[in-house]
């Protein structure tokens, strides 16, 4: 238990459905992250928030929409996804974001499978 | 191209033997960290290493900053079935962008 969670675990939906991934972090971290991961490739960072305010987008398609009401939780909206957007979605969190300290620790939660049909 | 190497991709060794890990880049970081995930799992941080040529001991791990602050390695000794997992290698590239390795799968067999 790290003291990352994310909901739902596990989540299939098609090309034309929109779902939310949300994350929730009970550490009192200030920055919060969101990164990609597939077979073919490494973690990829997404979105970086810190205290609450989006510091960093990695070129992501428009049809993935961040949105952090609070430090505390995450959420990633889903829109028109394709079938290539399936990996395993991570959320990480921080004291602060890493390039204001070096050695800064991510905490990771468990992960959302999606599977796009 | 990733900016920072891993190799080997994949490691299948059986118990009790050593292996070392290699994370490789063209850029000098300020520092670098080793993360594990297991199956099912987000990673969690083993080690980070700041200063050029720093080695640190977790056990049976024993890490490695290179002196030009552009490589590290990981090494370990007699290995168990419970070191088995995704290492991933990480760090704050010089411009202060954060990148994580292509990383290592690691299987040993009891």
């Amino acid at each position: 238990e790290t003291g990352v969670t994310q909901t739902p675990r596990h989540l299939v939906m098609g090309m034309t459905n929109k779902k939310s991934l949300k994350c929730e972090q009970h550490l009192g971290h200030n920055a919060m992250y969101w990164y990609k991961q597939s077979a073919k490739k490494p973690l990829e960072l997404m979105f970086v928030y810190n205290f609450k305010e989006q510091t960093e987008n990695n070129s992501v398609p428009s049809r993935f929409s961040p949105e952090c009401p609070n430090s505390s939780h995450l959420f990633l909206h889903l829109h028109t996804l394709q079938p290539e957007d399936s990996a395993l979605y991570l959320c990480a969190s921080s004291q602060v974001t890493p390039s204001h300290i070096a050695g800064n620790e991510q905490f990771f939660g468990p992960g959302t499978r999606l599977t796009v049909l | 191209t990733q900016l920072l190497e891993q190799s080997p991709q994949f490691l299948s060794i059986q118990e009790g033997e050593n292996l070392t890990v290699y994370c490789n880049s063209s850029s000098v970081f300020s520092s670098l960290q080793w993360y594990r995930q297991e199956p099912g799992e987000g990673p969690v941080l083993l080690v980070t290493v700041v200063t050029g040529g720093e080695v640190k001991k977790l056990k049976r791990l024993t890490f490695q900053f290179g002196d030009a602050r552009k490589d590290s390695s990981l090494h370990i000794t007699a290995a168990q079935p419970g070191d088995t997992g995704l290492y991933l290698c990480a760090g704050w590239e010089k411009f202060n962008k954060f990148y994580f390795g292509s990383g290592t799968k690691l299987n040993v067999k009891p």
